[in-house]
């Protein structure tokens, strides 16, 4: 179980698009769900925490605006990279904690495979 | 604010060779610890978690990690390194309470292994 899973695996777009990556949690609910964004040979970049029924916190330095995440149920996340430039291309990850777990796997979040964002 | 140093961006080992990649932390609480592996190209697994009671804990693929709360540590060991174990491991840290599920991450040590 626990398995979280993204769409698309890769992406390559023109300059100007704008790119939708969903997130899902499989097999469990997800009332949280964290985007990451990673560089080649960098660590993980907490970009937003996507919650369901409402509003993402974002990260400082963030665009809102760039980065729209829409969390539609317990058990899907979208993130949209509008207008993308080829800045934007990164891999991008998302996870998901469990919801209603015992307290002692609280923390452990589940990652999805992630996407690889390629803004021609 | 927690933060997370894993000292050592690359290392590099012989294939059979023990392996220990070092992972420190800076938190006002015991905190949730975890190592992730990543393979090229591939997503996070998680290797191992530590959340409470004995301080040394077992993983995946023959991998422990040792948490000692005196040095802010959590280093990751293997016995005898695999060809197959060249990846990026990354530590991360989580609060042990709260609604506040976000995780700090280290940079990531790279490790190569020599045939």
């Amino acid at each position: 179980g626990a398995v979280v899973s993204q769409h698309p695996s890769r992406v390559i777009c023109k300059s100007g698009t704008s790119v939708k990556i969903e997130c899902r949690s499989l097999d469990f609910q997800a009332t949280t769900m964290f985007w990451y964004r990673q560089f080649p040979k960098q660590s993980l970049m907490l970009m937003a925490t996507s919650n369901e029924g409402s509003k993402a916190t974002y990260e400082q330095g963030v665009e809102k605006d760039k980065f729209l995440i829409n969390h539609a149920s317990l058990t899907l996340s979208t993130l949209t990279v509008t207008s993308a430039h080829p800045e934007d291309s990164s891999f991008y990850i998302c996870s998901a904690p469990r919801d209603r777990e015992p307290s002692i796997t609280y923390n452990e979040q589940f990652f999805g495979p992630g996407t690889r964002l390629t803004v021609l | 604010a927690q933060s997370v140093t894993q000292p050592d961006i690359h290392i590099t080992v012989s294939e059979g060779a023990s392996l220990e990649l070092r992972c420190n932390y800076s938190y006002g609480a015991t905190p949730y610890l975890f190592w992730y592996v990543q393979s090229p190209g591939q997503g996070l697994q998680l290797l191992l978690k530590y959340f409470s009671g004995d301080t040394l804990v077992q993983g995946i693929k023959g991998f422990e990690a040792e948490f000692k709360r005196s040095q802010s540590s959590f280093n990751l060991r293997k016995p005898s390194v695999h060809w197959s174990d060249a990846a990026e491991y990354f530590c991360a840290v989580g609060p042990n309470a709260g609604n506040n599920r976000k995780l700090s991450w280290g940079l990531g040590t790279s490790l190569a292994v020599n045939p």
